[in-house]
């Protein structure tokens, strides 16, 4: 059962380069979302979806743009990187969803992906 | 929007001793409130959880008690196992418009020395 699945695991970029982070979930869930990790300030929710084709902003959002063209994939795409995104990016699924279901439920997450900008 | 304030941020226990993190929350719409214990170098993972209807909830070692009008909910380990050591993360959650709003408390370093 692979759950959630992030890559690549570690990334270092320079500043002003892009890149996507990739996420993928084989549960069937509706809601994924992206956050952030750094010292001292827990998971900070940078980007979700309810289900494909629908996506909103977190907490962090800019500098960051996501889509969901299928209910398995949800993209981080990192437009011009800057140091400030130096940071630990977890992806994380849930069951809960626009089709109902739990509305409130455990989050899967996936391993993170360590990201370094110079 | 929701706050979520965690205490301590560290921890150190002695093996067979009891570890406890306080957690205090904002909003009182929040109806759903998990605990999450992240390994070093993996993704944080739902240990126990508590919805607003109950006020206790008991998992073999691990407990968590809520108290919705103190706007406090806190996790209790008995008997620490040096696996035990991690970090631990507090969440206060709520449903609206079909997803779920999750807020994360920053984080408590938990060592428990054998």
């Amino acid at each position: 059962n692979a759950g959630v699945t992030q890559t690549p695991k570690f990334q270092v970029l320079k500043t002003g380069q892009s890149m996507t982070l990739q996420c993928a979930q084989d549960m069937n869930h509706e809601y994924m979302s992206w956050y952030r990790q750094d010292p001292g300030m827990g998971l900070r929710l940078i980007h979700y979806s309810v289900g494909a084709g629908i996506t909103d902003q977190g907490e962090v959002p800019n500098g960051y743009n996501v889509s969901r063209s299928t209910t398995e994939d949800f993209p981080l795409r990192l437009l011009s990187a800057a140091p400030s995104q130096t940071s630990v990016y977890f992806c994380a699924s849930s069951p809960g969803g626009l089709a109902g279901g739990h509305r409130t439920g455990e989050l899967f997450f996936g391993e993170g992906s360590r990201l370094t900008v110079l | 929007g929701e706050n979520v304030e965690q205490h301590p941020s560290t921890l150190s226990v002695q093996e067979g001793d009891s570890a406890v993190i306080k957690c205090t929350y904002s909003d009182s719409a929040s109806n759903y409130f998990p605990w999450y214990k992240q390994e070093l170098g993996k993704g944080p993972q739902l240990i126990i959880d508590i919805r607003s209807n109950v006020g206790e909830k008991k998992d073999q070692r691990i407990a968590v008690t809520l108290n919705k009008t103190a706007k406090h909910f806190s996790l209790h380990i008995t008997e620490t196992q040096p696996e035990d050591s991690a970090v631990y993360f507090c969440a206060a959650s709520r449903g609206s418009g079909g997803y779920q709003k999750v807020t994360f408390g920053t984080g408590t370093k938990l060592q428990v020395i054998p």
